[in-house]
């Protein structure tokens, strides 16, 4: 069954420093979101992607965050200058385009 | 905002009972997905229902579209221990490569 790959699986990092999120996509799906889960809370989308730009944006999606498809097969999520609440769950999906889509197992980034 | 009620958000009960999860909503949504995550995992997708009054079965899950496409139900016949874990409901506002909306979840403890 194809997956969605993201690495690292866990990722601490100091807060003011740079991290960034990586995801490898299932290979023939168009559409590509990043979305994140605070401990406890829900799971809000935060951007997603298709054609090489950025379809759509949450309010939580602000400077501070940028996303990229360097290549064919990575996704990536940017985070300058990370806060102390950016300390979630951050889960990569992608899809067809068709309902339904596919989530990757997640990397936890705890800012300390 | 659209927003997505889950209830009950705990629920305890003995191997062999049947029980329903409930996600309310005063929005319609193009579709509603029902996902199973287990902890520290990323969502995996059960069902997705798209018509109003739809029906579908998956083993022992049984999902419903409301008729009106806001709310949907989740029952379970003779639950089993291995349907322990969280259960998401999530809508889709439009069709095709739109955010979805997640409500808090109801997390299931089936007890042997």
């Amino acid at each position: 069954e194809p997956e969605v790959t993201q690495t690292p699986s866990h990722q601490v990092t100091q807060m003011g420093q740079e991290v960034i999120l990586r995801c490898v996509p299932i290979s023939n799906h168009l559409y590509f979101y990043w979305y994140r889960q605070i401990l406890g809370q829900k799971v809000e989308f935060l951007v997603s992607f298709y054609n090489n730009e950025i379809s759509e944006k949450s309010e939580i999606f602000d400077d501070q965050f940028s996303v990229e498809r360097p290549d064919g097969s990575n996704f990536t999520l940017k985070i300058r200058s990370t806060k102390l609440e950016d300390s979630a769950m951050y889960f990569c999906a992608s899809s067809t385009g068709a309902v339904g889509y596919t989530f990757g197992s997640g990397t936890r980034l705890t800012v300390v | 905002t659209q927003l997505l009620e889950q209830s009950p958000q705990f629920l305890s009960i003995q191997e062999g009972e049947n029980l329903t999860v409930y996600c309310n909503s005063s929005s319609v949504f193009s579709s509603l997905q029902w996902y199973r995550q287990e902890p520290g995992e990323g969502p995996v997708l059960l069902v997705t229902v798209v018509t109003g009054g739809e029906v579908k079965k998956l083993k022992r899950l049984t999902f419903q579209f409301g008729d009106a496409r806001k709310d949907s139900s989740l029952h379970i016949t003779a639950a089993q221990p291995g349907d322990t874990g969280l259960y998401l409901c999530a809508g889709a506002r439009n069709s095709g490569n739109t955010p979805l909306v997640f409500g808090k979840g109801t997390r299931l403890s089936v007890i042997a």
